[in-house]
Order: structure tokens, then sequence, then C-alpha cells
């Protein structure tokens, strides 16, 4: 099975951090996503990444940034953490290409910010 | 631009009673359409998918969806549900190339199970 491994399950900043979430999958997948989750919101998706050093701003992109530097690691980049990014955050990845293609989840990150 | 409305916040059925979701999409195309369920602190997992051919999809544990085009939907059903299907239950739309395109979600509903 594909694994999307997200490194920190729980995580407390400082307003002001900089924060990390990295996100590593297994399966040799081109494209990577970074979503958001909030109550009464669903799923905004934050930033998109096709290939290596590529990535698409999603619908909510500001405030944060990515990074790409290897095919199986895609990076969330909180500069300067505010309360207002306190959420879920979910990585996925999928192949890339036209036709039958599946999102596959990471178990999530969920970050407070004090 | 595509979205995706699933209008019931929060559903609460009986366990053995039937259950359907409800999910309308808005897409220019074809549509590809997905249901995931999220379990608490968990992230999500693919139910079932419609990309062509028969309307009516057969996911795991004993979900079926049923694409209808006229109506713009794409219901989630299970005949009888059982305790563990308590839930967060969120359906999606992707393009037919979506292998560069991104997938969007609904709000989700949350399905409550009661003895």
């Amino acid at each position: 099975d594909v694994k999307v491994t997200q490194s920190s399950r729980y995580l407390v900043k400082r307003t002001g951090e900089k924060v990390f979430l990295e996100c590593v999958q297994d399966m040799d997948h081109e494209n990577m996503f970074w979503y958001r989750q909030d109550p009464g919101l669903g799923l905004r998706l934050i930033y998109f990444s096709y290939d290596v050093k590529m990535k698409e701003k999603g619908d909510i992109p500001e405030g944060y940034s990515v990074s790409r530097e290897k095919k199986e690691r895609f990076s969330l980049i909180l500069e300067s953490a505010s309360t207002n990014q306190t959420s879920m955050y979910l990585c996925a990845s999928k192949t890339g290409g036209t036709g039958a293609n599946v999102l596959t989840f990471g178990a999530g990150s969920r970050l407070t910010v004090l | 631009a595509q979205s995706v409305t699933q209008p019931d916040i929060h559903i609460t059925v009986s366990e053995g009673a039937s259950l359907e979701l409800r999910c309308n999409y808005s897409y220019g195309a074809t549509p590809y359409l997905f249901w995931y369920v999220q379990s608490p602190g968990q992230g999500l997992q693919l139910l079932l998918k419609y990309f062509s051919g028969d309307t009516l999809v057969q996911g795991i544990k004993g979900f079926e969806a049923e694409f209808k085009r006229s109506q713009s939907s794409f219901n989630l059903r299970k005949p009888s549900v059982h305790w563990s299907d308590a839930a967060e239950y969120f359906c999606a739309v992707g393009g037919s190339n979506f292998g560069n395109e991104k997938l969007t979600f609904g709000t989700g509903t949350r399905l409550t199970i009661i003895p």
C-alpha cells in the first residue's frame, strides 16, 4: 500500500515562530498536496506540486510556502505562524498524468499556534 | 470553477438503519467523483470513486454511490449502518485531466450512529 507519512502528529508553536510540516511518500508519486482542514470548511488546498522543485498555489496559499527538493518529500512552511493558522494539515499524494488517479492521505498534523 | 456541496452537516441514524449522504457537484466537463471517510484523529480513506461506465459504483465497507449527471449528484448509500461507520464523510470532484489538477472537497457530513 501507498504510505504517506506526516512526521509530526501534534505540534504546539508560538505566534511568530517558523514552522515546518514534513510529508514523505514511498510510492514514487509525482504529485503531492497540502490541504488544511477546519470544521465547517472541509478541506482547502494550500499548495500542490506535480514535480520536484515545481509548485502551484491552491485556494489559500497566503501565509504558507512549500518546498519539494526530492520527489518523495513535500514540506509545508509557515514563515511566521499566526493563531489563525491553528488547524489540521493533511498531506496527500497521487500519480500524475490523466486517468484514474486517487489521492492517498497521511494521518494529518494538528497544529496549535498560541 | 468546480465546487462540491454537501447539504447535511450532521446526520444521526440508528444502527442497522439505511443511510444516504447527499453530494452535489459543479464541474464544466466530465467529472471524476470520490467519497472519502475520516475517522476521528485520522487522515482520509477512499471509500469509492466514479470515473466512467456504470453509474452505480461499489466501494469498501458495504458503501455504494450513484452518479446522476442530470442532477449533478453523487449520493452515498449504505443499506444497514454499523456503529463503526461513525465518522466524517467527504465528497470530492476532480477533472478528467486530474493528473495535474486539484481535487475539490465538500465541507463534509458528520455521521453519528445511535444504538
